[in-house]
């Protein structure tokens, strides 16, 4: 079974231009997740959905960040304009449940370094 | 208070000794807890997962839990080289099911 993939694995940007992910989850998994991993913390939730439903999106800077998850499968990320502050590993990971409470797995991660 | 607490480490643990790895959590209503190991560079990995009160054993890995003190643990015995990494404990709080939160985990060495 395929696992989460992720694109791109690196990028570098400049301070205040625009950056995107892409994430393909596990087959059939209803439930995707990005996390933002800065070096020496934990991952941090971003955004769930749930198919093509966003679910929690608390702590997704919605001034800067935007995902979408169009058709319930594929989803990206984008960060317009991108601050120093945002270099870190963007994780993106998925579950077969509907809900928490069940195993969640991760991609490889993109990560992204702001100059 | 964060929802998910670790000690940052490092924890040093000779070859072949138990490395105990702590957790504490926020809130009291939480339901399922799990252990993701992270080796440098790389994404988190499942480790083990578990829902009761007590212990569960998968191979050299015991998840213990404790839901009155809202703790887990989790021990490794015999530990090896191999098993220097991160480890992150998660959580699914009851406060909000569909999430699931991540301690700042804690940084393990096996020296041998």
């Amino acid at each position: 079974e395929a696992g989460v993939a992720q694109s791109p694995r690196y990028k570098i940007i400049e301070k205040r231009q625009s950056v995107a992910f892409w994430c393909n989850p596990i087959s059939g998994h209803a439930t995707l997740y990005w996390y933002q991993q800065i070096l020496g913390q934990g991952p941090k939730l971003l955004i769930q959905f749930q198919n093509n439903g966003v679910v929690d999106d608390s702590q997704l800077p919605k001034d800067r960040f935007s995902a979408e998850r169009l058709k319930g499968v594929d989803s990206t990320l984008k960060i317009q304009p991108a601050k120093l502050e945002d270099s870190a590993v963007y994780l993106c990971a998925s579950s077969y449940a509907r809900t928490g409470g069940n195993t969640i797995y991760f991609g490889e991660g993109s990560w992204l370094t702001v100059v | 208070q964060k929802e998910v607490e670790q000690n940052s480490g490092p924890l040093s643990v000779p070859e072949g000794a138990i490395a105990s790895l702590n957790c504490t959590y926020s809130d009291r209503g939480s339901q399922s807890f799990f252990w993701y190991r992270q080796y440098s560079g790389k994404s988190p990995e499942l480790i083990m997962f578990i829902y009761s009160n007590g212990d569960k054993e998968d191979g050299r890995f015991t998840a213990q839990l404790n839901k009155a003190s809202q703790y887990v643990s989790l021990l490794i015995r015999d530990s090896q080289p191999s098993d220097s990494a991160t480890y992150l404990c998660a959580v699914n709080p009851l406060s909000s099911a569909s999430k699931i939160i991540f301690g700042s985990g804690t940084r393990l060495s096996i020296r041998p």
